[in-house]
């Protein structure tokens, strides 16, 4: 099936320090990435839309110039946290729907990247 | 606007108990309903999907029922095990391909022995 691999799993990083997270698409290309945060004991929330060579499309709420996001390829999307800080530790999740690629079984996630931030 | 539903947990329950968690949701059109699983730690996994009205989504002894008459898809298991115990989430899409899945809030399943 298809496969979202999304590094990295765990990162603790300072605060004012930068963090990349990227999600990968394995074996489809991807068009179309998502982005979620999710709190802890919460539901998954939407940060923003990454399409290949373009800007990304973020949620009312979400600071664009906080959490960069870069999808270069049909294959990459990235997610950088700028200027960390303790608030931002969370769990982000990436996703992807390889139908929009011809492919099935609906979307498909990546494996989380929890982020603390000290 | 699209939204989902979803009992609020936690629910905990014995070994070989039954399961239902309650799901509904509300959308313009005809939506596809999924149900996943999160494991402590991990990503979101597909547990079932069902994609028109009167489909039945079945995975793993879960099932659910696309009920467009109640805009329900509530999850049902016979028989619950220590190991189902996670926290399932509802969602919608809206079928139009390059949209983002619509989650509940999710619910969380202690099963104990």
């Amino acid at each position: 099936g298809a496969v979202v691999s999304q590094h990295p799993s765990r990162v603790i990083c300072k605060s004012g320090t930068s963090v990349k997270i990227e999600c990968r698409s394995l074996d489809f290309q991807a068009t179309t990435m998502f982005w979620y945060r999710q709190f802890p004991k919460q539901s998954l929330m939407l940060m923003a839309t990454s399409n290949e060579g373009s800007k990304a499309t973020y949620e009312q709420g979400v600071e664009k110039d906080k959490f960069l996001i870069n999808h270069a390829s049909l294959t990459l999307s990235t997610l950088t946290v700028t200027s960390a800080h303790p608030e931002d530790s969370s769990f982000y999740i990436c996703s992807a729907n390889p139908t929009l690629s011809g492919g099935g079984g609906g979307y498909t996630f990546g494996s989380g990247t929890r982020l603390t931030v000290v | 606007g699209n939204s989902v539903t979803q009992m609020e947990g936690p629910v905990t329950l014995s070994e070989e108990a039954f399961l239902t968690i309650n799901c509904t949701y509300t959308a313009t059109g005809y939506p596809s309903l999924f149900w996943y699983v999160q494991y402590p730690g991990e990503g979101l996994q597909l547990l079932l999907k069902a994609t028109k009205a009167d489909d039945k989504g079945s995975n793993k002894g879960f099932e659910a029922t696309y009920r467009k008459e109640t805009t329900s898809f509530h999850l049902e298991k016979g028989s619950v095990q220590v190991s189902d115990s996670a926290v399932y989430f509802c969602a919608l899409s809206r079928n139009s391909g390059n949209t983002p899945l619509v989650f509940g809030k999710g619910t969380r399943l202690s099963v104990i022995a």
